[in-house]
C-alpha cells in the first residue's frame, strides 16, 4: 500500500459525458502527478501540481483539467468524453519536487467510455 | 526530443535465469532515471533509481547503472523468481519535472 488513494476504482460512462477522478496523496506529500495508461499510448504523463500550483504539463488534452486543493487532494476532470479516453488513470505523489524525487503511485481508476 | 526506448516484450525466462531488460534514452541535460514495476492489477512501484552519471541503483536483487556515454540504464538481475513476473517501465525525469516513460516490458518467469 503506497498511501495514495484514488476514487472511484472503476467508472463506466457514455461518450460526451464528464467525470471527475479524485486523488489523495500520501500524508505530507506536496506534489501530485496524473498519468493515463492505455494499450496503444502506453503510460503518458498528464500534469503535475505542487502545493496547489501547476508545476509541469505533459500530454494533457484541452478537454481535461486538473486542480489541487488546499488540503492537497487533487481532482482530474475529463469532459466531452470519447471512446479513446477509456484507460487507466493513475495518480502519484511525492514529498516535494525535483528530478530525483520518488513518486508513489495509487491503485488507479479504470475508466470505460461506451 | 526526449524519449525512452525499452526492449519489446514479452520476455519469458525460466526461474533462476539471468535477466537483462534494455533501456536507452535521449534527453537534453541530465535527467534522473528510474525503473518502475507494475504487478497485475496494481499501480506502479519504484524499483530503483539513479540521479547522475555512473550512479548504480539497486533493490531486491535488481541493478541498473546510469551510463551517460551510451545513454543507457539497463535493468539486470542475476537470478529471477516467479514472483518477478510483472511489467517493467524505464523512465526519465527532466529538470522541468516532465516525466517520460518507456512502453514497458512484460516479464514472464516460468517455474
Amino acid at each position: 500500500d503506497s498511501g495514495v488513494t484514488q476514487t472511484p476504482k472503476h467508472l463506466i460512462t457514455a461518450t460526451g459525458q464528464r467525470v471527475t477522478l479524485r486523488c489523495s496523496p500520501r500524508s505530507g506529500d506536496l506534489s501530485v502527478y496524473w498519468y493515463q495508461q492505455s494499450l496503444d499510448q502506453g503510460l503518458q504523463f498528464l500534469i503535475q501540481y505542487y502545493n496547489g500550483e501547476e508545476r509541469a504539463k505533459g500530454n494533457i488534452l484541452e478537454r481535461f483539467s486538473a486542480q489541487q486543493f488546499p488540503d492537497l487532494h487533487s481532482e482530474l476532470n475529463l469532459s466531452s468524453l470519447e471512446l479513446g479516453d477509456s484507460a487507466l488513470y493513475f495518480c502519484a505523489s511525492s514529498p516535494t519536487t525535483g528530478t530525483g524525487e520518488t513518486q508513489y503511485f495509487g491503485p488507479g481508476t479504470r475508466l470505460l467510455v461506451l | 526530443g526526449n524519449s525512452v526506448t525499452q526492449m519489446e516484450g514479452p520476455v519469458t525466462l525460466s526461474e533462476e535465469a539471468f535477466l537483462t531488460i534494455n533501456c536507452t534514452y535521449t534527453a537534453t541535460g541530465y535527467p534522473s532515471l528510474f525503473w518502475y514495476v507494475q504487478y497485475p492489477g496494481e499501480g506502479l512501484q519504484l524499483l530503483l533509481k539513479a540521479t547522475k552519471a555512473d550512479d548504480k541503483g539497486s533493490n531486491k536483487g535488481f541493478e541498473a547503472t546510469y551510463r551517460k556515454e551510451t545513454t543507457s540504464f539497463h535493468l539486470e538481475k542475476g537470478s529471477v523468481q516467479v514472483s518477478d513476473s510483472a511489467v517493467y517501465f524505464c523512465a526519465l525525469k527532466r529538470r522541468d519535472d516532465k516525466i517520460i516513460f518507456g512502453k514497458g516490458t512484460r516479464l514472464h518467469i516460468l517455474p
